[in-house]
């Protein structure tokens, strides 16, 4: 089967700009979830999504931050404006059921995005 | 409340020596844990994963790590290290309602032929 892919793999946009990231989760995967990695620090949840609902959004930074997954399909994260601070790794991971030790959280490589 | 720490950051073994990375949890229900690996410019891929069963488990790639109660622990071990296993390492737990995954902060494994 094809894994989460994600799209683009690496992004260097200045400040104040818009960058929007997607995420191709694995067919059939109603779970979908958004993490960043701020350099050197842990992943950090950002938001799930079950199907096309945002199930908990608590990990999202700010209002500048917006993911949407309309159909229930792919996801897209939008930045905008992007600051500084919001340099990091972006990963995207999806699975089945509600994730745990019969269900594991399947990954994307990452977008790295980076703003100057 | 839930969290994970990976007591090393960085960790350096020869080619065919033993690898040992630490991970000490917290968790206020039964956690379910689990570690993955990163590989340069891949996705995070499951390595092994404690559910209860076992103390002892074994993963891909001749990886092992032992779930210690008493001791908060779920470390990951490898008798014998390969140049290939060169990556970083990431500790979760995770349970509780929203079964949310809590990541360590990674250990980059170097392996010196």
């Amino acid at each position: 089967e094809a894994g989460v892919t994600q799209f683009p793999s690496h992004s260097v946009i200045e400040k104040g700009q818009t960058v929007t990231l997607r995420c191709d989760p694995i067919s059939g995967h109603d779970n979908l979830y958004w993490y960043r990695r701020v350099m050197g620090k842990e992943i950090k949840f950002l938001l799930h999504f079950v199907k096309e609902s945002k199930q908990d959004e608590s990990g999202m930074p700010n209002n500048r931050f917006l993911a949407e997954r309309t159909g229930g399909t792919y996801s897209t994260l939008k930045v905008q404006p992007a600051e500084l601070e919001d340099s990091g790794v972006y990963f995207c991971a999806s699975s089945q059921d509600l994730p745990g030790a019969n269900s594991p959280l399947h990954f994307g490589n990452g977008t790295r995005l980076t703003v100057t | 409340a839930q969290s994970v720490t990976q007591l090393d950051s960085h960790v350096s073994v020869s080619e065919g020596t033993p690898v040992l990375l630490r991970c000490n949890y917290s968790s206020s229900y039964s956690p379910s844990l689990f570690w993955y690996v990163q590989h340069p410019n891949k996705g995070l891929q499951l390595l092994l994963k404690y559910t209860s069963a076992a103390t002892l488990v074994k993963g891909i790639n001749g990886f092992e790590a032992e779930f210690k109660k008493s001791e908060t622990s779920f470390h990951l071990t490898k008798p014998s290290a390969h140049m290939s296993d060169a990556a970083e390492y990431f500790c979760v737990v995770t349970g509780g309602p929203g079964n949310q995954f809590y990541f360590g902060t990674g250990t980059s494994l170097t392996v010196i032929p």
